[in-house]
């Protein structure tokens, strides 16, 4: 199994302000997951990362106000960019677990609260 | 495209009842199912899988699942929980062509009451 960290796990951060998200494997990935989980919604994923390229963004989500990079095959961070109080969620990243098992690891989530 | 309901946003119990979350999907596609877990302070972990064979799955700790393809419903039962089964439960689907992509219900807040 992977064992993914994040770091921050929570912040509070003022509106217009931008937050930089780690996501960190203890092992090498080809793909990395960003999820967001608004108050009372499910997860939704925002995006996925693939080392040597340009993350793909889903539907509503675009990369100017979550950029995200992904330097090497054990790390990656989302931004969040010009926040809002709409902005205030739980984002998780997470990784395949691979061999034809379908499912994924998720790390703990950073709670961000946007005031 | 695929959706997930899941009905109920919190479930009440008492310890040692019998419990079951309901979990419903619409998809044109073949699908895999999945049940995460998420303990207080703790982040998603997967608590069991449909992929094939055996409509019926079980997880270590006693929670059980059947893929019910004509009602489109996956749910989660345990016939006996316990004050620790007290979680967020997220029931999932994903394309079986494009496994990377989940889609997850609204979850659903267990609290076992002693």
């Amino acid at each position: 199994s992977a064992v993914i960290s994040q770091k921050p796990s929570r912040d509070i951060c003022q509106r217009g302000t931008s937050l930089t998200i780690q996501c960190q494997v203890d092992s090498q990935v080809t793909m990395m997951f960003w999820y967001r989980q608004q108050p009372g919604q499910s997860l939704t994923l925002i995006a996925t990362a693939n080392q040597g390229s340009e993350a793909t963004y889903e539907s509503g989500f675009v990369i100017d106000k979550f950029p995200i990079s992904r330097p090497n095959l054990t790390f990656s961070t989302l931004t969040v960019s010009n926040m809002s109080p709409e902005d205030s969620s739980i984002y998780l990243c997470s990784v395949p677990t691979g061999s034809g098992s379908y499912e994924q690891y998720f790390g703990p989530g950073t709670r961000l609260t946007v005031t | 495209a695929q959706s997930v309901t899941q009905l109920d946003s919190q479930v009440p119990v008492f310890e040692e009842a019998p419990v079951e979350l309901r979990c419903n999907y619409s998809s044109s596609v073949s699908v895999y199912l999945f049940w995460y877990v998420q303990y207080p302070n703790q982040g998603l972990q997967l608590l069991l899988k449909y992929l094939s064979g055996s409509t019926l799955v079980e997880s270590i700790n006693g929670f059980e699942a059947e893929f019910n393809k004509s009602q489109t419903s996956f749910h989660l039962r345990k016939p006996s929980v316990h004050i620790s089964d007290t979680a967020e439960y997220f029931c999932a689907v994903s394309d079986q062509r494009n496994t990377d992509k989940l889609i997850f219900g609204t979850g659903t807040r267990l609290q076992v009451f002693p």
